[in-house]
C-alpha cells in the first residue's frame, strides 16, 4: 500500500544552524505534499506545501523541495530558533482527500 | 469564524466502556475527515463522511468503531468496548468541497486515554 518514509526520527541542531528533513513516498500518483508542525499536546499545523508541478517553494526561513523522479521531498529550515522545536510531519496525497503521513521528526533547537 | 471544533479535549474511559468523540466542522463545510494519531506516530486516515453518508471508511477498524455525520449536529466517532490500544489522539478536519485545495486544518483533537 501507499507509504511515506521520513528521516531522521530525531534531529538536534544549534540555534542558527539549518535543519533538513527528508521524506520518500511510494505512490507515483501523489500530487500534493504538505508539511505539518506539531507542538506538544497540540494539533498538527500546516506550515508549507508543494504541488507536483513545482520543484521548490520558499516561505521566509522554510523551504520545501520535490524530486518527482526519485519520489523524494524535503523540508529545509534555515537560521533555526528555539521556537522551531517541535515534531514535523510530511504527508502526501494521491487522490483528493486521503493523506499518508510520515512517522515524524522530533526537532530540537539548542540555544 | 470558528475553526473545526472537537470535544471533549480529553476523555478517560475504562476498558469496556464506550467513547464518543464529536467534531463540528467549519461553518458551511459538509465534508469531514477523521484521523488517528497513536503515541509517537504520524496521523492515519480513518474515515471520510459527507452529511448523512459514509464515503470511505477504509481506515477504520471493522469492529467496535463507527462514525456518523447526521443532517443536523456534529460528526460523531464512536468506539465501543474500548481497549488500551485505542488510547490515541483523534483529529478531525473539514472541507467545503471534496478534498481541499490545501492541506487540512485540523481541530484541536480529542485525547482518549483508556485505563
Amino acid at each position: 500500500g501507499e507509504n511515506v518514509e521520513q528521516h531522521p526520527s530525531t534531529l538536534s541542531v544549534q540555534e542558527g544552524d539549518s535543519a533538513v528533513i527528508k521524506c520518500t513516498y511510494s505512490d507515483s500518483a501523489s500530487n500534493y505534499f504538505p508539511w505539518y508542525k506539531q507542538e506538544l499536546g497540540k494539533r498538527p499545523q500546516l506550515i508549507i506545501d508543494i504541488r507536483s508541478n513545482v520543484g521548490e517553494k520558499k516561505d521566509q526561513r522554510i523551504a520545501v523541495t520535490l524530486n518527482k523522479t526519485a519520489k523524494h521531498f524535503s523540508l529545509h529550515i534555515t537560521e533555526t530558533q528555539p521556537e522551531d522545536s517541535a515534531v514535523y510531519f510530511c504527508a502526501s496525497r494521491a487522490g483528493t482527500y486521503k493523506y499518508i503521513f510520515g512517522t515524524g521528526t522530533r526537532l530540537k533547537v539548542l540555544a | 469564524n470558528a475553526g473545526v471544533m472537537q470535544n471533549p479535549r480529553h476523555l478517560v474511559r475504562r476498558r469496556g466502556q464506550e467513547a464518543r468523540l464529536r467534531c463540528s466542522p467549519m461553518k458551511g463545510h459538509s465534508h469531514v475527515y477523521w484521523y488517528r494519531q497513536l503515541p509517537e506516530e504520524g496521523l492515519k486516515f480513518m474515515v471520510y463522511l459527507q452529511k448523512e453518508n459514509i464515503i470511505d471508511e477504509s481506515g477504520m477498524p471493522k469492529e467496535r468503531f463507527s462514525a456518523e455525520f447526521p443532517k443536523e449536529g456534529p460528526s460523531i466517532l464512536r468506539i465501543q468496548q474500548v481497549v488500551r490500544g485505542d488510547s490515541a489522539a483523534y483529529f478531525c478536519a473539514s472541507s467545503l468541497n471534496l478534498g481541499a485545495n490545501y492541506g487540512y486544518t485540523f481541530g484541536s483533537g480529542t485525547r482518549l486515554t483508556v485505563v
